[in-house]
């Protein structure tokens, strides 16, 4: 069965940093994959959507890449301030048209002043 | 715009308790998701409605039925609940074209004593 993995539970950096989380899959190959942020007691909210064919995507000081070879996505957050702290949810779709996500069990990131 | 509603916010239930829980979104959306999400676990699909009229099981159905009540409203109901079936649940609707990020509601924290 397909497999998602977050590499960090948590991930600590300071203000002005670029922070780089990572999202692993394996026994799957996803048309494309969606990162997502959650706020405490808040649903997640949609933040970018990459597909098997783009390399990089990017959005304000978000930049998320896809490797299909590696099976691999990383989400970076240039000159990152507090207010990037949350938790990142990568997410893939569930093949055939399903419509269906799955999600990895999350980032929690902390950026410090 | 509400967006995706979901009610209650919050329930404490007593072992065996029947309950439904309510969730409805004004964007038109085709495809409609209910997700628990519990430490360590992160978002699990419990059923989806992939369009008005049709549902299915996700990875974790038991102890749970839904109802497509109309386009807007998907409801899920839980039987006879068990202390296992505490957690937090998210109802989410999707236009159902792939490249469209989920809406999530901001979900309902259930107590099952």
């Amino acid at each position: 069965s397909q497999k998602i993995e977050q590499n960090s539970e948590a991930l600590n950096i300071q203000e002005g940093k670029t922070a780089t989380l990572t999202c692993n899959y394996t026994n799957y190959s996803p048309a494309y994959l969606q990162w997502y942020r959650q706020d405490p007691g808040r649903g997640p909210v949609f933040l970018l959507l990459i597909r098997e064919n783009e390399k990089e995507k990017r959005k304000e000081r978000l930049k998320v890449t896809f490797d299909t070879t590696l099976k691999q996505s990383l989400f970076h957050i240039t000159a990152s301030q507090p207010a990037d702290s949350a938790t990142y949810l990568c997410a893939l779709e569930g093949g055939a048209g399903s419509y269906q996500l799955t999600f990895g069990k999350g980032t929690k990131l902390s950026v410090i002043p | 715009n509400a967006g995706v509603t979901q009610t209650p916010k919050f329930q404490v239930l007593k072992t065996g308790q029947s309950m439904t829980l309510q969730c409805a979104q004004d964007m038109n959306h085709n495809s409609m998701y209910w997700y628990r999400q519990d430490p360590g676990m992160g978002l699990r699909l419990i059923y989806y409605s992939a369009s008005e009229g049709t549902t299915d099981k996700g990875e974790v159905p038991n102890g749970y039925n839904v109802s497509r009540l109309n386009k807007r409203e998907f409801s899920l109901r839980l039987e006879s609940a068990a202390p296992s079936q505490t957690s937090v649940y998210f109802c989410a609707s999707t236009q159902g074209d792939p490249w469209d990020g989920y809406t999530f509601g901001s979900g309902t924290r259930l107590t099952v004593v």
